[in-house]
């Protein structure tokens, strides 16, 4: 079955450390994106990337990064630069990045906490 | 820059109940227009979407979306509500620069037995 898998399901992080949260997509996508989710506040743009060795800041990138070296991988790496991690992280993925009304389909997601 | 208004963070209604989700874009541009449904600890699941033709959408588990231009909305509708409606939803507006996504903070939908 063609989807997006984002492991770890659950991940607990210490202050301080960097984390990576991988994302992987078999339905030969373009364009791949990580997103951020907080109570009452929908979803936050963090990173893009249209095509492979190639990504964007959203709207929140501080503290975070990405790669992009393979075109079914997106892993995000949370960096003890972020202050507030906590939240739940939501991986999609889109035919293209440019394409009008592309839908962007999202994996199961990965809920971090900080200790 | 975009924005997406959902209209109350809490909705509840009774089974059997017409659902009705209220949503706001602000763009110069029409945009397209999506709502998602999340079930807890999920991911998102496209309902549908508005391009450009009828401005009435159908989309899954019985539910439909109109596009109003003059009122800059595009409300999610379902007749009956079942119990398996329980969930949080999102409107969503894709336009303008880098056709990125602009989610609303989403409403959580109760439907009481």
């Amino acid at each position: 079955d063609g989807g997006i898998t984002q492991s770890p399901k659950y991940l607990f992080r210490k202050e301080g450390q960097n984390v990576t949260l991988s994302c992987e997509q078999n339905l030969n996508h373009d364009a791949m994106y990580w997103y951020r989710q907080d109570p009452g506040q929908g979803l936050r743009l963090i990173y893009y990337s249209q095509i492979v060795n190639d990504f964007q800041k959203g709207d929140i990138a501080e503290g975070y990064s990405v790669s992009r070296e393979k075109k079914e991988s997106f892993p995000l790496t949370v960096t003890s630069a972020q202050k507030n991690p906590t939240a739940f992280y939501l991986c999609a993925s889109s035919i293209s990045g440019t394409g009008l009304a592309d839908t962007q389909y999202f994996g199961p997601g990965t809920r971090l906490t900080v200790l | 820059a975009q924005s997406v208004t959902q209209l109350g963070s809490h909705v509840s209604v009774s089974e059997g109940a017409l659902v009705l989700l209220r949503c706001n874009y602000s763009s110069s541009v029409p945009p397209y227009l999506f709502w998602y449904v999340q079930y807890p600890n999920q991911g998102l699941q496209l309902l549908l979407k508005y391009t450009t033709g009828a401005t009435l959408v159908k989309g899954i588990n019985g539910f439909e979306a109109e596009f109003k231009k003059s009122e800059t909305s595009f409300h999610l509708t379902k007749p009956s509500a079942h119990m398996s409606d329980a969930a949080e939803y999102f409107c969503a507006a894709q336009g303008g620069a880098g056709n990125m996504l602009t989610f609303g903070g989403g409403t959580r939908l109760m439907v009481k037995p």
